[in-house]
């Protein structure tokens, strides 16, 4: 099993351009999670996904979407990249309930310019 | 809303040296997890706690959780290099929240 895998590893964008951050499980989890990382701030859940279809707004939602159209994958788009935006960006998924263990991707480090 | 504290923010120690990272939060936990993230790399699940006053212990690892279910604390006994990391709680309430985490250096 691969766990929880992340693409791209890291990104560089301009200030106004948009990408998708690909977040897969291959281990049948509902529950999948985006956070960012910033030094300081440890990590804030920006969007969370209780099952394929469903998408629910975390902490910093702002200036990000999410799509989960399949179990596996949850998607995170920043339609018009900021500076701000400037993060370790980790996806995680775990099984059953909030409070269950979290499994995390490897990360993907965005630099917004 | 609900915030979960963790103190310190850095601690360095001599290799052999205990170490003590702090987790409080403004509301009363469901319950709490600890992760350890090494540099470069990702958050890893360490351990859960449930029960009020539960104590539970990993080798040099020893966690708590408060008897009120507001606070936890992880203790390292003589500190080992591979300890080197950033250690997080993630309190649950109405939401899962993490702390900013307790970045650990080790001297050898």
């Amino acid at each position: 099993n691969a766990g929880v895998t992340q693409t791209p590893k890291f990104r560089v964008l301009k200030t106004g351009q948009s990408m998708t951050l690909l977040c897969a499980q291959d281990m049948n989890h509902e529950y999948m999670y985006w956070y960012r990382q910033d030094p300081g701030m440890g990590l804030r859940l920006i969007h969370y996904s209780v099952g394929e279809g469903t998408t629910a707004k975390g902490e910093v939602p702002d200036g990000y979407n999410v799509s989960r159209l399949k179990k596996q994958n949850f998607l995170l788009g920043l339609e018009s990249a900021a500076p701000s935006q400037t993060s370790v960006y980790f996806c995680a998924s775990s099984y059953g309930t909030r409070n269950a263990v979290q499994y995390f991707g490897p990360g993907t480090r965005l630099t917004v310019t | 809303g609900q915030q979960v504290m963790q103190i310190p923010q850095y601690q360095h120690v001599q290799e052999g040296e205990d170490f003590t990272t702090y987790c409080n939060s403004s509301t009363t936990l469901s319950n709490i997890q600890w992760y350890k993230q090494r540099p470069g790399g990702h958050p890893v699940f360490l351990i859960q706690l449930v029960k009020s006053g539960e104590v539970k212990k990993q080798k040099r690892l020893t966690f708590q959780f408060g008897e009120a279910k507001k606070n936890s604390s992880l203790h390292i006994t003589a500190t080992q290099t591979t300890d080197v990391g950033t250690y997080f709680c993630a309190g649950l309430d109405a939401d899962m929240r993490f702390g900013a985490g307790t970045r650990l250096t080790v001297k050898p």
